[in-house]
C-alpha cells in the first residue's frame, strides 16, 4: 500500500526555535499534500493544502508566516514552524494523495512537537 | 451544523463482538467515503475506501454507504483488543481540491 514517511516523529526544542518537519511519499508521486494539526482527543484540523510547484493554500485562521510550507517535488513537502512558542506544541500530521484525484489520502505517522 | 457527524463514543465492547460505527453527512456532493483507524500518537491508517453507494468487505471489516440517507457505516466482526483505536470517517467530493472532510472520530475499546 501507499507509504508516507514523516520525520521527525518527536521533537523538543526551546521557545523561539524554528522547526522543520518533512513529509515524503515513498512509493507514489504526490501532487497534493495536506498538513494537519491535532490536539489530544480531538479530530484533525486541516492547516493547509500543498501543491507541488505552487504556493500552499492555507485554511482560515492559519498564519502563513508562522507555518511555512514548501512542496518542491512530487515526493517531498516540508512544514516549518517559525519562532515556535509553547502554544505551537501539538501533533502535526501530513498526508499525501497520488496523481489520481479520486484516490484517498495516505497519512504519515505524525510529529509530536513540544516547545519548552 | 457540521458537514460530517460522528458519535465520539467512547464505545466499549467485549472481544468477539460485532462493532458498528456510523457517520452521517449533509453534503450531497460527497462521492468518496473512507474509514481510517488511528492509534494513540500515530497517524490515521486507511482501512476502507468506497465510491458511491453499496457495500465493501475486507476481512473482518465491512463498509456500507447509503447515499440516499447520507449515512455510512463500518462493521467490525469478531472484534479483537488490537482493534481498540479511534475510527475516523472521511468523505470527499470530486472537486474541492482533493480535500476530505473528517468526522470527529469514535473511540473504541475492545476488552479481552
Amino acid at each position: 500500500g501507499a507509504v508516507v514517511s514523516q520525520h521527525p516523529s518527536w521533537v523538543i526544542c526551546k521557545s523561539g526555535t524554528s522547526v522543520k518537519i518533512e513529509c515524503r511519499s515513498l512509493d507514489f508521486q504526490a501532487t497534493t499534500m495536506f498538513w494537519y494539526r491535532q490536539f489530544p482527543k480531538q479530530s484533525l484540523m486541516l492547516m493547509a493544502t500543498s501543491n507541488e510547484g505552487s504556493k500552499a493554500t492555507y485554511e482560515q485562521g492559519v498564519e502563513k508566516d508562522k507555518f511555512l510550507i514548501n512542496h518542491a517535488s512530487l515526493t517531498l513537502s516540508t512544514l516549518t514552524v517559525t519562532s515556535a512558542h509553547p502554544e505551537d506544541s501539538s501533533f502535526y500530521i501530513c498526508s499525501a494523495k497520488d496523481l489520481t484525484a479520486t484516490q484517498p489520502q495516505h497519512f504519515g505517522d505524525g510529529t509530536r512537537l513540544s516547545i519548552l | 451544523q457540521k458537514e460530517v457527524e460522528q458519535d465520539p463514543g467512547p464505545l466499549s465492547v467485549p472481544e468477539g463482538a460485532i462493532v458498528s460505527l456510523n457517520c452521517t453527512y449533509s453534503n450531497s456532493a460527497f462521492q468518496y467515503f473512507m474509514w481510517y483507524r488511528q492509534y494513540s500518537r500515530k497517524g490515521p491508517e486507511l482501512l476502507m475506501y468506497t465510491y458511491s453507494s453499496g457495500n465493501k468487505e475486507d476481512g473482518r471489516f465491512t463498509a456500507q454507504v447509503d447515499k440516499s440517507s447520507k449515512y455510512i457505516s463500518l462493521f467490525i466482526r469478531d472484534s479483537q483488543p488490537s482493534d481498540s483505536a479511534t475510527y475516523l470517517c472521511a468523505m470527499s467530493a470530486r472537486t474541492n481540491a482533493g480535500k476530505s472532510t473528517f468526522g470527529d472520530g469514535t473511540t473504541l475499546t475492545v476488552k479481552p
